[in-house]
């Protein structure tokens, strides 16, 4: 059975905080994503990767980072976390060669105090 | 710029009734719209995807329906099942190796 796996189901961090979301993937994809879902907005993307070592921005990588040292995991890090960063973070991977099917993690619940 | 919408936030059907979702994009270059299913709790699942030069596409009990013309992508599901129950998501991969979700689309299911 196919999985991404989250290390964390649920994460409460204080403001100021830096804190480092975990995914790790077992399929052997190429690319790597990090997803940020807030109710009616959807899932918005913060950074993908397309290698090891590479990465590019999504549509809100502010606040963010993200490092890929091995192919199966992809690090989401939020540098000083703040009260608007609470959300929930998803995690995927999908093939190069066919990434309309991307495999979800089951997600992380992140609160900032 | 690219973006994915829905005309509905909740959907509530009978059970055994058929269920349409509609979405509508903006990004004519995608070469692929697709559809998640999110039941809660859970990271979207992928149902079906439909090519950009395709205009229907059959899976087990679900049917996309892709109409370049008014820019709009629907998901129809026969005999909806309280399983069904879930948020569905239109996706399209627009520029490089990005897929860009809408807002999504509750599917209550009545019993």
């Amino acid at each position: 059975d196919v999985k991404v796996t989250q290390s964390s189901r649920y994460l409460v961090k204080r403001t100021g905080e830096k804190v480092f979301l975990e995914c790790v993937q077992d399929m052997d994809h190429e690319n790597m994503f990090w997803y940020r879902q807030d109710p009616g907005l959807g899932l918005r993307l913060i950074y993908f990767s397309y290698d090891v070592k590479m990465k590019e921005k999504g549509d809100i990588p502010e606040g963010y980072s993200v490092s890929r040292e091995k192919k199966e995991r992809f690090s989401l890090i939020l540098e000083s976390a703040s009260t608007n960063q609470t959300s929930m973070y998803l995690c995927a991977s999908t093939r190069a060669d066919m990434n309309t099917e991307a495999f979800f993690g089951q997600g992380t619940r992140l609160t900032v105090v | 710029g690219e973006s994915v919408g829905l005309h509905l936030p909740t959907l509530s059907v009978q059970e055994g009734d058929n269920s349409i979702i509609n979405c509508a994009y903006s990004n004519s270059a995608s070469d692929y719209f697709i559809w998640y299913k999110q039941e809660s709790g859970k990271g979207p699942q992928f149902i079906i995807d439909i090519r950009s030069n395709m205009d229907k596409r059959q899976g087990q009990r679900v049917t996309v329906l892709l109409n370049k013309t008014v820019k709009h992508l629907s998901l129809q599901i026969a005999a909806t099942q309280p399983g069904d129950s879930a948020v569905y998501f239109c996706a399209e991969n627009g520029s490089s190796y990005k897929l860009i979700f809408g807002s999504g689309t509750r599917l209550l299911v009545r019993p």
